[in-house]
């Protein structure tokens, strides 16, 4: 079945620093990716998301790049901030799981000033 | 767009009282979702609607869970009788067709 793995928490970091989290998924023909974030107290957000290979999806200076041939959709952002602090979550959808979100487990994120 | 509402944000009720959570989806959206989210188990799909029609419940812990959706603007999820472990965070979220889900602010049970 379709599965999405991430890397596991909690991952600190210093304000600047280059983050990374890893997803890699396993799935049947051409999966959407997503990334969605989670605040203190908040419900899911979308970060961004791509539907094909190649792909690169952006938004608020954080980047994933949809990578068939790795089966991974890593989340990147060069210099991150206090405020970037949340959980994060890795998520496909494919047409073989009538398109409902498969859910990695999520990875905090702690920005230290 | 006032997104995906939820009421209550908080619910504290007593063991074997009855708890219904309410859910009001974007406009227009098709799919309605309900989740469960803990520490213990991460985030869980407990059952989704298509059209106001339930199509997959699997993720429904047990008969105390029951859900409903009367219209395209309104949806309930109902635990009768509570129990302390069904205490979490109780996430509605909708979608137009396969597309991008949007989730409410949650609401957080707790049963005591």
């Amino acid at each position: 079945g379709n599965s999405v793995t991430q890397m596991e928490g909690p991952v600190t970091l210093s304000e600047e620093a280059f983050l990374t989290i890893n997803c890699t998924y396993t799935a049947t023909g051409y999966p959407s990716l997503f990334w969605y974030v989670q605040y203190p107290g908040e419900g899911l957000q979308l970060l961004l998301k791509a539907t094909k290979a190649d792909d690169k999806g952006s938004n608020k200076g954080f980047e994933a790049t949809y990578r068939k041939e790795t089966t991974s959709f890593h989340l990147e952002k060069g210099s991150v901030q206090v405020s970037d602090s949340a959980v994060y979550f890795c998520a496909l959808s494919a047409r073989d799981s009538n398109y409902q979100l498969i859910w990695g487990a999520g990875t905090k994120l702690i920005i230290k000033p | 767009d006032a997104g995906v509402i939820q009421s209550p944000r908080h619910e504290v009720t007593e063991m074997g009282q009855e708890v219904t959570l309410r859910c009001k989806p974007i406009s227009g959206h098709d799919y309605l979702f309900w989740y469960r989210q803990t520490m213990m188990r991460g985030l869980e799909l407990l059952i989704y609607f298509n059209n106001n029609v339930p199509i997959d419940d699997s993720g429904m812990p047990e008969d105390r869970f029951s859900a409903k959706m009367p219209n395209a603007s309104f949806s309930t999820l109902k635990i009768q009788p509570s129990e302390p472990r069904d205490s979490a965070v109780y996430f509605c979220a909708s979608s137009l067709a396969s597309d991008t889900q949007y989730f409410g602010p949650g609401t957080r049970l707790t049963v005591l």
